[in-house]
């Protein structure tokens, strides 16, 4: 079964700074890998996914995220963070087989002005 | 360009009634899936629909009954509400069953029961 775990429940950034969010994934074969990114009181938008075809892969909004598959890690990241980053970001992984999609617990992302 | 419709968007309930979730798409996909999110919990799926006409139970059945009425509509349904049951419903659907499909999400509904 494919898990993936996040590491710390909120991040606080200030604006300009580097946001770094942290996704490690359990698969016993190769994985497909997603973050989702969801606003208040909104429903969950597709900001990348990783399904082999390169190790780092951008996506929406400047964000990016590599697999590291030494690491088992598929880490986020954006530059220079924005107030409207804002947000909450999950991490989730399947397997070609897979039925479903299995999200991690979530990371609340706050930017400080 | 609708994605993933749900209705309603809120509802309240006392503890015993019934009532049911609707979600439409209308991107020819052809899996949808039911998903209750919980604070600190993540997303847990409730059931899921493969493909028209299929079925199954995922990771928290207990308390709900779906119905795949036809290829776009997929509804949730609770017989007996209880307060465990409050939570932010999500229903989402995705091309094909293959793994490297991502999901396209409605935009929620928050149920209390009290």
């Amino acid at each position: 079964a494919q898990s993936v775990t996040q590491l710390g429940s909120h991040v606080s950034v200030s604006e300009g700074a580097l946001v770094l969010l942290r996704c490690n994934y359990s698969s016993s074969v190769p994985p497909y890998l997603f973050w989702y990114v969801q606003y208040p009181n909104q429903g969950l938008q597709l900001l990348l996914k990783y399904t082999s075809a390169a190790t780092l892969v951008k996506g929406i909004n400047g964000f990016e995220a590599e697999f590291k598959k030494s690491e088992t890690s598929f880490h986020l990241t954006k530059p220079s963070a924005h107030m409207s980053d804002a947000a909450e970001y999950f991490c989730a992984v399947s397997a070609p087989s897979d039925y479903k999609l299995s999200f991690g617990a979530g990371t609340t992302v706050t930017v400080r002005a | 360009n609708a994605g993933v419709t749900q209705t309603p968007k809120f509802q309240v309930l006392k503890t015993g009634q019934s009532m049911t979730l609707q979600c439409a798409q209308d991107m020819n996909h052809n899996s949808m899936y039911w998903y209750r999110q919980d604070p600190g919990m993540g997303l847990r799926l409730i059931y899921y629909s493969a493909s028209e006409g299929t079925t199954d139970k995922g990771e928290v059945p207990n308390g709900y009954n779906v119905s795949r009425l036809n290829k776009r509509e997929f509804s949730l349904r609770l017989e007996s509400a209880a307060p465990s049951q409050t939570s932010v419903y999500f229903c989402a659907s995705r091309l094909g069953f293959e793994g490297s499909y991502g999901y396209t999400f409605g935009s929620g509904t928050r149920l209390t029961v009290v």
